[in-house]
């Protein structure tokens, strides 16, 4: 199985300053059909998860362009150029290139 | 708009069953995998099973493989969880979830189930 870590797991950050997350996986997430399956997700207190980016550095529908993914194998980061307060909350990394699908541990972003 | 409701969490007690539901609308179902998450209470969150789109194949987690069968009725836009054997470790927020692009574009609010006796 592959197993995700995420660093920091709490971050707190100012309004306006940057804001970035690491995701580390067990094993490369390069599928046999050439893609990299690693998703970002956002957790706001109370609230399901939305997904913020996927396949490493898609931005979803709506997602502001202050959120950016990146990395390739098996290091990944998400990044947030300026805080805001709607920002706070539980961010996840995801892997769906092999099962079981296995998520991060979370980091908790506190302004 | 996409939407996706679960229904049928509720106390029971360790050995009981339970059936999740999840019911979706706004999209069309039949052309979706769909999965189940589960997330206990101030915990991460964990993936329980999916099911391809027209049901003829479904993936286990190891923690509920035996247990748990997942299933969905695309004439009823209807996704489910049959959950038996239950334990106090599948003490959790139940979350549906929709499958696209290596992600999760839609989740459900969630459904509580509580194993306790």
């Amino acid at each position: 199985d592959i197993v995700m870590t995420q660093t920091p797991l709490s971050s707190p950050v100012a309004l306006g300053q940057p804001a970035s997350i690491s995701c580390r996986s067990s094993q490369s997430l390069v599928h046999s059909d050439g893609n990299t399956y690693l998703s970002w997700l956002h957790q706001r207190p109370g609230q399901p998860p939305r997904v913020l980016i996927y396949k490493i550095s898609n931005r979803f529908s709506g997602v502001p362009d202050r959120f950016s993914g990146s990395g390739a194998g098996t290091d990944f980061t998400l990044k947030i150029s300026r805080v805001e307060a709607e920002d706070v909350g539980v961010y996840y990394c995801m892997q769906a290139t092999q099962f079981p699908r296995s998520f991060g541990q979370g980091t908790k972003l506190e302004i | 708009e996409v939407q996706l409701v679960e229904s049928g969490g509720d106390l029971v007690q360790p050995g009981g069953s339970l059936r999740l539901s999840c019911a979706a609308s706004g999209f069309t179902f039949s052309s979706y995998w769909m999965h189940w998450v589960r997330q206990a209470p101030g915990k991460g969150l964990v993936w329980v099973s999916l099911i391809n789109s027209d049901g003829s194949s479904a993936y286990y987690a190891d923690s509920v493989k035996g247990r748990f069968t997942i299933s969905r009725d695309n004439a009823k836009n209807m996704l489910y969880l049959q959950m038996n054997s239950l334990r106090a470790d599948d003490t959790a927020f139940y979350f549906c979830a929709r499958a696209e692009s290596g992600s999760y574009s839609s989740w459900g609010q969630g459904t509580l189930v509580t194993v306790s006796s």
